[in-house]
């Protein structure tokens, strides 16, 4: 099984600030990498897909990048309303699904 | 407008199977490119795939479940079930049903509100 590692864990940010998180895979994966957020109590919520195509929706301040085993996701710009969990998921086949295991963003 | 609501018990004892329905709309599941799939996250922790149906009917399961997981079409054929068999303590989690697009790169583009599932005697 394909493993995604994820970093930082955890990072504290302030509003108006530019984030990066990391995600690793085990084996390369091409672009099959998506992008979710969620809230508290909250489902998750897919943000990008193909490693850099942004979901209909979703503000232009969130980016990802990245193909093979490194991919990144950038917030720029940080609002109240993103601070959360961030995770990255994998698709190499119908029978090899992986998700990281989440960054918390939070407020400095 | 696509949605997705699972439903099941929100308790359960150690060794019983565990019966969650997804009952979704908005979508065919027989249209190419569509699955459903169970998608589980124990409290404060990351989320964990369980199982996918396909267009085609074909499942799909996390290998180190497998043997315990069950998914299929439900009674009607808005609906896939999801049994999980022996259930334990640690398999308390809130449990999400999700529509995966294979046009989306196979990313989960809906997702119910889930279901907490506690596993206790």
């Amino acid at each position: 099984d394909i493993q995604l590692t994820q970093s930082p864990s955890f990072l504290s940010a302030s509003v108006g600030d530019s984030v990066t998180i990391t995600c690793r895979a085990s084996q390369d994966i091409s672009s099959n990498l998506a992008w979710y957020q969620q809230t508290p109590g909250k489902a998750p919520k897919l943000l990008i897909y193909a490693a850099s195509t942004l979901q209909s929706g979703v503000p232009s301040r969130f980016s990802g990048s990245g193909s093979g085993t490194e991919f990144t996701l950038t917030i720029g710009s940080l609002r109240p309303e993103d601070f959360a969990t961030y995770y990255c998921q994998q698709l190499h086949s119908l029978r090899d699904l992986t998700f990281g295991g989440g960054t918390k963003v939070e407020i400095k | 407008q696509v949605t997705l609501r699972e439903s099941g018990p929100a308790l359960v004892k150690p060794t019983q199977t565990l019966t969650l329905t997804c009952t979704f709309s908005g979508f065919s599941l027989g249209t190419s490119g569509l699955c459903v799939s169970w998608i589980r996250q124990p409290p404060g922790k990351a989320l964990e795939w369980l199982a996918l149906l396909d267009w085609d009917d074909d499942e799909n399961y996390n290998t180190s479940l497998k043997t315990r997981l069950t998914i299929s079409k439900g009674t009607s054929k808005n609906q896939v079930v999801l049994t999980m068999t022996n259930m334990d303590p640690v398999d308390t989690a809130t449990y999400y049903c999700a529509r995966m697009n294979l046009a989306a790169a196979g990313t989960f583009d809906f997702w119910g509100q889930g279901t907490l599932v506690t596993v206790s005697s």
